[in-house]
């Protein structure tokens, strides 16, 4: 069956820090992956989507890759700040079902 | 992007009752998904509601259990029946948007069942 999965470990790093997320996920690479925040009590809100023949995504501070040959995505926040504090989840897109399957999430502590 | 709105946003529930949250969209859209999310687990989708149709149930997930209804193109209600401490979770709504379908999801409902 298809899966994500991401490190369930809270991060904790220092503010002005790079954060990497990581995101493995198994059998065959979906047709794009998409990365999510979620702040506590909160519905998660998209981020950024990145496609199967892409490589690298960035916007601003953000940027996500997508190695089918590791069958993974790392999530990259540089200069993080103590706003950044939140879990990201990983998603996978499934065109033959059309649904989306979650990662259990990373919680991300930005240190000031 | 959608703007989701819930209700209601939290509630404390006696075993054996049932509760509807709702779900109200800004926009019209055919497909309304409803989410389980239990502590320090993913994301698990229930089922999908369509307007006009039955909703689609995902395994594990039983009309029953989990009645929807979807009465129009911004609307739709869950029900959790006759509820177990084991049903005590978050219950997201989403919809998508966009040429790819992001999932925009709604603040969601956080149900404690004692």
């Amino acid at each position: 069956s298809q899966k994500i999965e991401q490190n369930s470990e809270a991060l904790n790093i220092q503010e002005g820090k790079t954060a990497t997320l990581t995101c493995n996920y198994t059998n065959y690479s979906p047709a794009y992956l998409q990365w999510y925040r979620q702040d506590p009590g909160r519905g998660p809100v998209f981020l950024l989507l990145i496609r199967e023949n892409e490589k690298e995504k960035r916007k601003e501070r953000l940027k996500v890759t997508f190695d089918t040959t590791l069958k993974q995505s790392l999530f990259h926040i540089t200069a993080s700040q103590p706003a950044d504090s939140a879990t990201y989840l990983c998603a996978r897109f499934t065109s033959g079902t059309y649904k989306y399957i979650f990662g259990t999430g990373t919680r991300l502590k930005v240190l000031a | 992007s959608a703007v989701i709105s819930q209700k209601p946003s939290r509630d404390i529930c006696q075993r054996g009752t049932s509760l509807t949250i709702q779900c109200q969209v800004d926009s019209q859209v055919t497909m309304m998904f409803w989410y389980r999310q239990q502590p320090g687990q993913s994301l698990t989708l229930i089922a999908t509601a369509n307007q006009g149709s039955e909703a689609t149930y995902e395994s594990g997930f039983v009309i029953d259990k989990f009645p929807i209804s979807r009465p129009n193109l911004t609307f739709s209600t869950l029900t959790v029946s006759n509820m177990s401490p084991e049903d005590s979770s978050i219950y997201l709504c989403s919809v998508r948007g966009g040429q790819l379908g992001t999932q925009y999801f709604g603040p969601g409902t956080r149900l404690l069942v004692l």
